[in-house]
């Protein structure tokens, strides 16, 4: 069985603050892969990034950065200098062994004040 | 580019009616997903399709849904004796199907039962 857990539900930042959104995932496949969306308020989820169990290099894309540990079985990402229009909720996601389809958490609803 | 489009995006019905969900993927997606997704949760895996076959359809709660893909392209989602507890927004993926790829996702379509 696949599960992830993101044990934030909501998180409420000043803008220019670095936050960090966290998640914990569980399969006993050895082949997996990870996934982080946004859901912003209109409601359509974007896909940020893609992440397969043999690559624990960790990734930077401008704001953003996912860091990736296999002994501790998260995937946590942090958005640095946040600004209002990160206000999202963001999921973590997992595909692993040989299902294709995506076992999401429940989402971290992220506020981002002015 | 054309992303996923899903119509409608809302959909009214009483108990007991049918109902039918469209999707239209990106132009050659191969895979073809339907999630469900309910207020303050990740989405749910309901069936994948690879090309006009379903090769998964283990998340589909029950034998009142059912889904088709019959030319590999569009997909309609089905749902007969539509119950309350059927409500939710219903969102459909497409990725290309090689390897675990990112999954594109549409809008959704909220159905409500009343």
């Amino acid at each position: 069985a696949q599960k992830v857990t993101q044990a934030q539900t909501e998180i409420s930042v000043v803008e220019k603050e670095d936050v960090t959104l966290d998640c914990v995932y569980e399969t006993r496949d050895t082949t997996y892969y990870l996934f982080w969306y946004k859901q912003p308020p209109s409601g359509e989820l974007v896909f940020l990034i893609r992440r397969n169990s043999f690559d624990e290099q960790n990734e930077i894309s401008g704001r953003y950065s996912w860091n990736f540990q296999k002994s501790t079985s998260s995937f946590n990402f942090t958005i640095t200098a946040s600004q209002v229009v990160d206000s999202a909720v963001y999921f973590c996601a997992l595909s692993s062994g040989s299902a294709r389809q995506l076992t999401f958490g429940s989402g971290t609803q992220l506020t981002v004040l002015p | 580019g054309a992303g996923v489009s899903q119509t409608p995006s809302n959909k009214v019905t009483e108990k007991g009616k049918y109902v039918e969900l469209r999707c239209d993927p990106i132009s050659g997606h191969t895979a073809l997903y339907w999630y469900r997704q309910s207020l303050g949760q990740g989405p749910e895996f309901l069936i994948y399709f690879q090309g006009t076959g379903a090769a998964d359809d283990s998340g589909l709660p029950n034998d009142r849904f059912f889904a088709v893909r019959p030319e590999g392209s569009v997909s309609t989602l089905k749902i007969q004796r539509t119950e309350r507890g059927d409500s939710a927004v219903y969102l459909c993926a497409s990725s290309l199907d090689r390897g675990r790829n990112e999954q594109f996702f549409g809008p959704g379509t909220r159905l409500t039962v009343l």
